[in-house]
């Protein structure tokens, strides 16, 4: 079975503060691993993916990938209200795109 | 408008009738993606597609059907919709780069 993991919160955070969300997957052939926002009764958006181990950064958005411990994570340094949803980790081995369940972040201001 | 592209919105049905739901996008992905996000499971696909008339089944898919006989079009069929198939379906397609770009989504309720 080929499963994906993550607390699923709430993490509730001050505005200004770096959130920090994790990510477990089970399959070690994946490939590609990916970060969704989605708001309450919208799409997943995706804000960040990443191929390869280390960190990649974007903006306020930093996704590390540890493929020999099965880990991602996403850090949103300065977290701002309009951060607040829930994000959602994805993990890819040939179009078979395996999601977790969601990690509902709140920013408080 | 550019974009992916899914009708309808919201969707009442009866148990045992069929009901189509249709997505459509504009960017000319080769490949296009079927999932349902339930409460508890997080977003599942159903089934996925890589070019007009090549489709494959993905983790949960049970009771559907796809086509795709145009590269822009990827519906998908409950031929016979019970309860259980009430959820919120995501079309999504990608050029096959891995990032999937999502449509709005259909509300689906099967009483």
């Amino acid at each position: 079975q080929k499963e994906v993991e993550q607390n699923s919160g709430p993490l509730s955070v001050p505005e200004g503060a770096i959130a920090s969300l994790n990510c477990t997957y089970s399959d070690r052939g994946s490939q590609s691993f990916f970060w969704y926002r989605q708001y309450s009764g919208k799409s997943p958006e995706l804000i960040m993916f990443i191929y390869s181990n280390g960190d990649k950064e974007d903006g306020r958005f930093t996704a590390q990938l540890n493929k020999a411990s099965q880990y991602v994570s996403l850090l949103i340094r300065d977290s701002q209200p309009s951060d607040s949803a829930t994000y959602l980790c994805a993990v890819n081995n040939n179009n078979d795109m395996r999601f977790g369940a969601g990690t509902r972040l709140t920013v408080k201001p | 408008d550019a974009g992916i592209t899914q009708s309808p919105r919201y969707k009442i049905t009866e148990t045992g009738r069929q009901v189509t739901l249709m997505c459509h996008q504009t960017w000319s992905h080769s490949y296009m993606f079927w999932y349902r996000q339930d409460l508890g499971h997080g977003l599942r696909l159903i089934y996925y597609s890589a070019a007009a008339d090549i489709t494959d089944k993905g983790e949960v898919p049970d009771g559907y059907v796809v086509s795709r006989s145009k590269t822009e079009n990827f519906p998908l069929t409950l031929e016979s919709a019970t309860r259980s198939q009430t959820s919120v379906y995501f079309c999504a397609s990608t050029a096959g780069n891995d990032e999937q770009y999502f449509g709005p989504g259909t509300r689906l309720t099967v009483t």
